[in-house]
């Protein structure tokens, strides 16, 4: 049984450049979570993604979209890149909240650097 | 808005010690969930507390939840080597009109176990 994969492993960009990076979430969850991770510090929640649509967002600027697709793999796309999104971007999967009470898993994260 | 403080964020122990990991959180959460990330890899599921007074134990680690205190514990009982990581705990906040809901991670305590 797959669990959530990530593509690609790692990215380098350059400032003002955009970039797509790709989720396919556990077999039988439904809903993926975006989290950025900066060095040294915690995940921290961007948006999440449920029947194709962006339920719920965190506190980031528009430069930051997703998609979702039927299959229930999801896209995060950021454009107009700065240094300070060099990061570790994790994706989480889950069956809808209120169907369960397992937590999110993580995929391995893409490693985003910008120059 | 829900906020995640852990205390220590760095702890360097002996193996055969035992510690505790402190975990505070701002407003009501339902869920408090606990993660272990090695470096360079993503995030391992380590538990689910569900309720106030929820214990659940796992091998050396044993975490537990008092929700009027908002407080979360994860002790380490006689720690070893493979222990060594960083813990992360996170707060759960639901939406329900939107059917969706976040994870909000504390910074994370570096556990180094020394021989």
């Amino acid at each position: 049984d797959a669990g959530v994969t990530q593509s690609p492993t790692h990215l380098i960009k350059t400032r003002g450049q955009q970039v797509t990076l790709r989720c396919s979430p556990k077999s039988g969850h439904d809903t993926v979570s975006w989290y950025q991770q900066a060095l040294g510090q915690g995940p921290q929640f961007i948006f999440q993604y449920y029947e194709e649509e962006e339920r719920q967002r965190g506190n980031f600027p528009d430069r930051f979209s997703g998609h979702q697709f039927p299959n229930y793999s999801s896209e995060l796309n950021v454009n107009a890149l700065l240094l300070g999104d060099s990061a570790l971007y994790l994706c989480a999967s889950s069956r809808r909240q209120t169907y369960s009470n397992q937590p999110q898993h993580f995929g391995d994260g893409t490693r985003l650097s910008i120059l | 808005e829900l906020k995640v403080e852990q205390n220590p964020l760095f702890l360097s122990m002996q193996e055969g010690k035992n510690y505790t990991i402190y975990c505070n959180y701002s407003t009501t959460s339902d869920r408090l969930y606990w993660y272990r990330q090695d470096p360079g890899k993503s995030l391992e599921s380590l538990f689910v507390l569900l309720s106030n007074g929820a214990v659940k134990q796992e091998g050396r680690l044993m975490a537990s939840l008092d929700t009027k205190a908002r407080l979360s514990t994860l002790h380490i009982t006689a720690a070893v080597h493979d222990l060594s990581a960083t813990y992360f705990c996170a707060g759960y906040l639901a939406y329900s009109g939107a059917g969706s809901y976040q994870l909000t991670f504390g910074k994370g305590t570096k556990l180094s176990v020394i021989p």
